[in-house]
């Protein structure tokens, strides 16, 4: 099994659709991250958290939500989907104090019609 | 504000052609310089950490080195198992170094 997985791997949903896409670790790490990727634009952070109750905002924040239900799990809430939030989306984790090396999940493909 | 350009965008090699990719970054202070591979539907997989000028780290067919403006990853006789996208990110030991800023990345792909 992954050390992190990411459901749904795949959705398809139609704008003002809530989305929400889920991350759990088996890696033991405080740390966890929600990224987004487009083609020609890399990976952009949308928000962190270094432990349950702490959670904060990235780069790209705007239109999204998250909750860290508990060490293991951080989920990922589209309130109202659009189409520009048409992506691949990414969780990561980190140890706390380390160097700041990210491991992933396999990614979830987000459509918003 | 952090920046970190990696070029070429793509690059094809003849299986046992040996190359270099190159990333070039802009911070305040380097925490640490990052690099990744990711396989298509894939997630980004760790490769190296450096951290200062003259470092380097190997794996496998896989070299990384440090200045302090760019970093290269050089690869020596590739193979077709070698082809993915390789990701290049900084850490500023500045405010805000939480976060790592990436590149678009370089493809690099090994024909037989």
């Amino acid at each position: 099994d992954a050390d992190v997985t990411q459901t749904p791997r795949n959705r398809i949903t139609k704008t003002g659709k809530r989305i929400m896409l889920e991350c759990s670790q088996t890696k033991g790490h405080d740390r966890m991250y929600w990224y987004r990727q487009d083609p020609g634009l890399g990976l952009r952070l949308i928000y962190y958290s270094f432990d349950v109750k702490d959670i904060n905002k990235g780069e790209i924040s705007d239109g999204y939500s998250v909750s860290r239900q508990a060490q293991a799990k951080f989920s990922l809430s589209l309130e109202s989907a659009i189409p520009n939030q048409t992506a691949l989306y990414f969780c990561a984790t980190s140890e706390a104090g380390g160097a700041g090396e990210l491991f992933f999940g396999e990614g979830s493909r987000l459509t918003v019609l | 504000e952090d920046q970190v350009t990696q070029s070429p965008e793509a690059l094809r090699l003849q299986e046992g052609e040996s190359s270099s990719l190159n990333c070039s970054y802009t911070v305040s202070g380097l925490r640490g310089l990052f690099w990744y591979r990711q396989d298509p539907g894939k997630g980004p997989e760790f490769l190296f950490t450096l951290y200062s000028a003259g470092e380097e780290k190997e794996k496998e067919r896989l070299k990384a080195t440090l200045t302090k403006k760019e970093s290269f990853l050089h690869i020596t006789a590739p193979k077709p198992e070698d082809s993915a996208t390789y990701l290049c990110a900084v850490r500023d030991s500045g405010a805000g170094s939480y976060q790592l800023t990436f590149g678009k990345g370089t493809k690099l792909s090994v024909i037989p």
